[in-house]
């Protein structure tokens, strides 16, 4: 069964430092996401990707974070300059089309020192 | 793990029993939710879903309940099993916006009693 896949599943990093959290969807998928979960509480989306822009984001979702498909198959998060509250569990998901089902990664928990 | 905090609503049942897992939600244009099952240190994993033009949907051992009158989710499952045990969010999806994203709720932590 086809399954979103994400790498690294830890990243610890220093405050400051720039991270890539990488993320390859279903294949056949055309609608992308990343949310975010910070330990002990809900899900919070981050910003959805579609035809090759952003189609929505969050407030959360600032100038220090970028996303990008560098090709057909990756679908990347990078955080440019990373702060201690940006230690979370990070998911992708992808979607083959509008409303259908949500697919999610299984996660990169990144700690920030 | 990951998605339990002392915060979280907890439902302990014995195996064998009926679990229902209850969710409000908070946009009266949401018209797609979805039931997620989230183990330890995993992602999200899909349940079942329901649009808003049903009020009742059966899968394998869950059947997902909407009310929207009251913007009342719930998810039931049968003949629970200690596999069941996770957290379980419901999520929602608003036409509007146009980026599909998803709204979680708070999360419901299910613990199944041998």
């Amino acid at each position: 069964e086809p399954e979103v896949t994400q790498t690294p599943s830890h990243q610890v990093t220093q405050m400051g430092q720039e991270v890539i959290l990488r993320c390859v969807p279903i294949s056949n998928h055309l609608y992308f996401y990343w949310y975010r979960q910070i330990l002990g509480q809900k899900v919070e989306f981050l910003v959805s990707f579609y035809n090759n822009e952003i189609s929505e984001k969050s407030e959360i979702f600032d100038d220090q974070f970028s996303v990008e498909r560098p090709d057909g198959s990756n679908f990347t998060l990078k955080i440019r300059s990373t702060k201690l509250e940006d230690s979370a569990m990070y998911f992708c998901a992808s979607m083959s089309g509008p409303q259908e089902t949500q697919y999610f990664g299984p996660g990169t928990r990144l700690l920030v020192l | 793990g990951e998605s339990v905090g002392l915060h979280l609503p907890t439902l302990s049942v014995q195996e064998g029993d009926n679990s229902i897992i209850n969710c409000a939600y908070s946009n009266s244009a949401s018209d797609y939710f979805i039931w997620y099952k989230q183990e330890s240190g995993k992602g999200p994993q899909f349940i079942i879903d329901i649009r808003s033009n049903m009020d009742k949907r059966q899968g394998q051992r869950v059947t997902v309940l909407l009310n929207k009158t009251v913007k009342h989710l719930s998810l039931q499952i049968a003949a629970t099993q200690p596999g069941d045990s996770a957290v379980y969010f419901c999520a929602e999806n608003p036409l509007t916006g146009g980026g599909n994203k998803l709204t979680f709720g708070t999360g419901t932590q299910l613990k199944v009693e041998l």
